[in-house]
């Protein structure tokens, strides 16, 4: 029972156009949202994250999206650019209460090329 | 500076042999946890450990025992391994996880285990 899934295996998108990788969960105790970048042989790295209270988090060309009601949120990357090819991992993780112990559930990620 | 580290890299073993993955983070964190990154790509959280008590054990094999000797250590250790252990193991850190919210994880670069 994958709660958090990343349904798109990838995405290809030409430099300085824009990337929408997204993401879809089923928990609705979920309130805080993270995204991953993972390059081959390396670790998952943090990206950018949202709480539940929010719909929209920017940091610099990345923003993440969130709505509640349709259990989604996306990732949009402006421009893109060949260092983003990777890839994307959405996770998610019940914050309220402290009970989670920074459990974080994740989706099965999405590759991105962004082709020069 | 590496910040996770993992050994080894990859680990190749026959069927019934026991096998110990070590992880180390120079972050000063209070909290790790060992993944497991399927063939399907999901990444799921094992274990988690706080201060040296753990704290998240999800549906693991008896045959998966993690050991902290102190924070800033946390290797994994399995008996009697099988094929379908055949996986990439990552380790990750945090700060300890609160009741407003968790911290960012900082995964090592992983660990892929082949069983024959």
């Amino acid at each position: 029972d994958q709660q958090v899934k990343q349904n798109s295996p990838s995405l290809s998108v030409q430099e300085g156009r824009i990337s929408i990788l997204n993401c879809d969960y089923t928990n609705s105790m979920f309130d805080y949202f993270l995204w991953y970048k993972k390059y081959p042989a390396e670790g998952p790295t943090f990206l950018i994250s949202i709480s539940s209270i929010k719909d929209k988090n920017e940091d610099g060309r990345f923003t993440v999206f969130l709505n509640k009601s349709a259990k989604h949120l996306s990732l949009h990357i402006v421009p893109s650019q060949p260092g983003d090819s990777a890839v994307y991992f959405c996770a998610a993780s019940k914050t309220a209460g402290g009970t989670s112990y920074g459990k974080l559930t994740f989706g099965q990620g999405t590759i991105l090329t962004v082709h020069p | 500076d590496t910040a996770v580290s993992q050994t080894p890299k990859y680990l190749v073993t026959q069927m019934g042999n026991d096998k110990s993955i070590k992880c180390e983070q120079n972050l000063g964190h209070d909290t790790m946890y060992w993944y497991k990154q399927d063939s399907k790509k999901f990444l799921k959280i094992m274990f988690s450990y706080n201060n040296k008590e753990l704290i998240i054990n999800e549906t693991v094999p008896n045959r998966f025992s993690p050991k902290s000797p102190d924070k800033a250590h946390l290797n994994l250790h399995i008996n009697s391994l099988e094929l379908g252990d055949s996986a990439v193991y990552f380790c990750a850190s945090s700060q300890t996880p609160g009741l407003r919210g968790l911290y960012t994880q900082y995964f090592g670069p992983g660990t892929r285990l082949t069983v024959l």
